[in-house]
């Protein structure tokens, strides 16, 4: 079973629509949970980062922890054609090193 | 400030050549990461600097790669030989040096290398 599963998409929606972005794991020793997003010829950048279970808000996007089904999610409100990239969650262990999900590809059409 | 470079954007070479990668970390972190992505998979991690020394190298594939970081500054990722299945990007990655937290990780926009 791999340590995390993403669904890698591609994923089209119309501008202002509400994105929903998902991930899974299996490891108990994740302590953040994060998002990073990558645009085209870019490297990943993190978006959001979460610690423990609940919601996390900052403007349009929201990251949902739920410890206890390893069920992270990513929402974007009022999507805009800049939001189009790859969006990858990641997880860091007390080791430091990362571990990420193979990206979710959105497209948001104007 | 400046971000992570990586040098070269893009290398193409072929089988049982050598390449070397070459990162320059952001100006005062101490931690330097490299990762690999694979066409189609994840990223993954392969080893992990605190300045001059290896902290973490449980990523790296094979003795057929070998990286360094010189002084505590750029970091260098030398592939030699290089086999078909080394294509990929390769990410460089820096942060400060924390006690606890978060661990932010800033990345470079990565050096796509392909082995024909």
């Amino acid at each position: 079973q791999k340590e995390v599963e993403q669904d890698p998409g591609p994923l089209s929606v119309p501008e202002g629509a509400i994105v929903s972005l998902n991930c899974t794991y299996s490891n108990s020793a994740f302590q953040y949970f994060m998002w990073y997003r990558q645009y085209s010829r870019k490297g990943p950048e993190l978006l959001m980062y979460t610690y423990s279970s609940g919601n996390k808000e900052d403007g349009r996007f929201t990251a949902q922890v739920d410890k206890s089904s390893k069920y992270i999610s990513l929402f974007i409100r009022d999507s805009q054609p800049s939001d189009s990239a790859t969006y990858l969650c990641a997880f860091q262990t007390g080791a430091n090193n990362l571990f990420f999900g193979t990206g979710t590809r959105l497209t948001v059409i104007p | 400030e400046a971000g992570v470079t990586q040098f070269p954007s893009h290398s193409v070479i072929e089988k049982g050549q050598t390449v070397t990668l070459r990162c320059d970390p952001i100006s005062g972190h101490d931690n330097l990461y490299w990762y690999r992505r694979v066409m189609g998979k994840e990223i993954k991690f392969l080893l992990h600097f605190v300045k001059e020394s290896k902290q973490d190298e449980s990523g790296m594939p094979n003795n057929r790669f070998l990286a360094e970081r010189t002084g505590g500054t750029y970091s260098t990722l030398k592939v030699q030989p290089a086999e078909l299945e080394d294509s990929g990007v390769y990410f460089c990655a820096s942060s400060q040096k924390r006690s606890q937290g978060l661990d932010e990780q800033f990345f470079g926009p990565g050096t796509r290398l392909t082995v024909l």
